[in-house]
């Protein structure tokens, strides 16, 4: 079977770091995408990862650790804009995408 | 060039009605997929074409639920009788070539009510 595990909600203050966290057990594991959703709009692509290591992309960042099923995502200079929530999504050899229940983050002034 | 879009937008339905959502992928797109979202959730994965043929209908909950995508472009998303359950959001997306990590663009969905 397949699970990805995030956090159900965060919080965190405008300027501010915040690291989402994502768990995954799946079988063929191939890359590991997060996306971000505002709500009532559709997920749009911040970043993958196929090998262990750190992607930074500007304020983003996602991390990965395919031995331990392990990664996250790293925003820094919070903005208000950044309240949204963040989709963990697996890649697998079949081709389709499993996604985690998505991180609700709430930057606050 | 146009992101993907989806139609209609919005869409209530009488419980037992038939309806049909349509995804305009990015042109040029080899790929497209369909996910259902219920509130609060994260995307499931419903089914996916390369071009025009479906190659993998796991995830369609059942046999209520049909797709299409006849000339390799446009798709179709067929729920025969509705339920309650079917209430979601359904999200379509594309991605350029077949490849397991190519990125995936998503629209903007169609919010499904029935009643």
């Amino acid at each position: 079977g397949q699970n990805i595990d995030q956090p159900t909600e965060m919080t965190a203050t405008e300027g501010a770091i915040v690291q989402i966290n994502c768990t995954y057990q799946t079988s063929g594991f191939n890359g590991l995408f997060w996306y971000q959703q505002h709500a009532g709009e559709a997920p749009t692509f911040l970043s993958y990862n196929v090998l262990d290591g750190l992607e930074e992309k500007g304020r983003f960042s996602s991390f990965l650790s395919r031995s331990k099923g392990y990664s996250y995502l790293l925003l820094k200079e919070l903005q208000m804009k950044d309240s949204a929530s963040y989709l963990c999504a697996v890649s697998n050899y079949g081709q389709n995408f499993v996604f985690g229940p998505g991180t609700r983050l709430s930057v606050l002034p | 060039g146009a992101g993907v879009s989806q139609s209609p937008r919005y869409k209530v339905a009488k419980r037992g009605q038939d309806v049909a959502l349509r995804c305009d992928p990015i042109s040029g797109h080899v790929s497209l997929f369909w996910y259902q979202q219920a509130l609060g959730q994260g995307p499931e994965f419903l089914t996916y074409f390369q071009n025009e043929a479906q190659l993998d209908k796991s995830g369609l909950p059942s046999d209520r639920f049909f797709a299409e995508r006849p000339e390799g472009s446009v798709s179709t998303l067929k729920i025969q009788r509705t339920q309650q359950e079917d209430s979601a959001v359904y999200l379509c997306a594309s991605s350029l070539a077949g490849t397991s990590l190519d990125t995936q663009y998503f629209g903007p969905g169609t919010r499904l009510t029935v009643l």
